[in-house]
């Protein structure tokens, strides 16, 4: 079975420019996360989606972070204009169900600098 | 709100050494807990979990107990290998469906 594939793995950019993050879950898996890993913290979720619905997105920073999954499958994470602050890894994890005591399968993580 | 608080790191160990991480949790109705690793260069992967009080989740000789009066989830293995160098991620799912709620992660190096 395929895992997350998420893309690109590292992305070095300047401050005040765009950046878009893919992921494609794990097939059939309904539930999509979209979490943020700063170094030495743990991951902080982001914005979950429910097929293609949003479910959550209260800890998205809305003014400048977006997040689609258009299909109920892959989704992009977009981030315009990027800041300092937002130099870290963002991972992207899958839910096939079980409510809360289901799996979460996460990608590698896509580690975004900015100078 | 829902959280997690982990022992600071990092961890060094020596091989064969026994490893406590400890792991407690904040939350309302009956969460599920989790310990998940994250190996050098790889994503996060999860170790074990336990779904109810008194649970034991177990996996590559790591054991965690779910402890509802203490409100803990404690990380035990009795003799570490090198090969266990990683990043320790306690975590909890409080109700239906809900996303992963993490702890801030344990470094633990093991030396030969």
């Amino acid at each position: 079975e395929a895992g997350v594939a998420q893309s690109p793995r590292y992305k070095i950019i300047e401050k005040r420019q765009s950046v878009a993050f893919w992921c494609n879950p794990i097939s059939g898996h309904a539930t999509l996360y979209w979490y943020q890993q700063i170094l030495g913290q743990g991951p902080k979720l982001l914005i979950q989606f429910q097929n293609n619905g949003v479910v959550d997105d209260s800890q998205l920073p809305k003014d400048r972070f977006s997040a689609e999954r258009l299909k109920g499958v892959d989704s992009t994470l977009k981030i315009q204009p990027a800041k300092l602050e937002d130099s870290a890894v963002y991972l992207c994890a899958s839910r096939g169900g079980g409510g809360n005591t289901g799996e979460l399968f996460f990608g590698e993580g896509s580690r975004l600098t900015v100078l | 709100g829902d959280s997690v608080t982990q022992m600071e790191g990092p961890v060094t160990l020596s091989e064969e050494a026994f490893l406590t991480i400890n792991c407690t949790y904040t939350a309302t109705g009956y969460p599920s807990l989790f310990w998940y690793v994250q190996y050098p260069g790889e994503g996060l992967q999860l170790l074990l979990k336990a779904t109810k009080a008194d649970d034991k989740g177990s996996n590559k000789g790591f054991e965690a107990t779910y402890r509802k009066e203490t409100t803990s989830f404690h990380l035990e293995k009795g003799s570490v290998q090198v090969s266990d160098s990683a990043v320790y991620f306690c975590a909890l799912s409080g109700q239906r469906n809900t996303p992963l709620v993490f702890g801030k992660g344990t470094r633990l190096s093991v030396i030969a």
